[in-house]
């Protein structure tokens, strides 16, 4: 059965106090990996599309990266609005949608 | 504004009462699709379609049905409602395939 992982399950960083986040994935015929940003009781907000091993994109404060197996997502220098749960979803034959990395950020 | 519109953001209801959750988008998406989100489960796909008329079952579309009429829309019906189905319920459209959803802010519903 396809699987999404996401670790650590929760996180709690000093503002300024770069991470990362990981998204591993069990799937045969990935066609995208997805990052979305959830602020509680909001819908999930789109970040990042990536499609093959080796292929990165940033936003702002963060970069994400993909490998053939787990997705990273890196924040450098986090800001306390940098607080949310973050999504990883990949998509083969449908969507499929990890459990959540909870960051918290504090001044 | 490009959006996904859900209504209403909070139902309490009772069992066995039939409720319909609404759902627009005005980006044109051929792809819509409802999520459930419980604590500890993630999201969860209930239904999806891929175009007018065109519907399907996702993960856990026991004691749901959807209808997708026209392009914009795609309600999510709830025959008989129970306890188990009290959850944060999105909807999300996308032009399909491996493009990026667009989520609406969710509907709180409680069963009681």
């Amino acid at each position: 059965e396809d699987q999404v992982t996401q670790s650590p399950e929760a996180l709690r960083l000093q503002e300024g106090e770069s991470s990362s986040l990981n998204c591993s994935y069990t799937v045969s015929g990935l066609r995208g990996l997805f990052w979305y940003r959830q602020d509680p009781g909001k819908g999930p907000e789109f970040l990042f599309t990536l499609y093959s091993a080796g292929e990165e994109k940033e936003k702002e404060r963060l970069k994400a990266t993909l490998t053939k197996k787990e997705s990273f997502l890196h924040i450098t220098a986090p800001k306390p609005e940098d607080s949310a749960t973050y999504l990883c979803a990949y998509y083969g034959q449908n969507f499929v949608f990890g459990p959540g990395t909870r960051l918290s950020v504090l001044p | 504004e490009a959006q996904v519109t859900q209504n209403p953001r909070y139902l309490i209801t009772v069992t066995g009462k039939k409720l319909t959750v609404t759902c627009s988008q005005n980006m044109n998406h051929e792809y819509m699709s409802w999520y459930r989100q419980d604590p500890g489960l993630g999201l969860r796909q209930i239904y999806y379609s891929m175009n007018v008329e065109v519907t399907d079952k996702g993960d856990v579309p026991e004691g749901y049905k959807v209808s997708r009429k026209e392009k914009r829309n795609f309600p999510l019906i709830l025959e008989s409602p129970s306890p188990n189905q009290t959850s944060l319920y999105f909807c999300a459209s996308s032009f399909g395939g491996p493009s990026g959803y667009t989520f609406g802010s969710g509907t709180r519903l409680t069963v009681v």
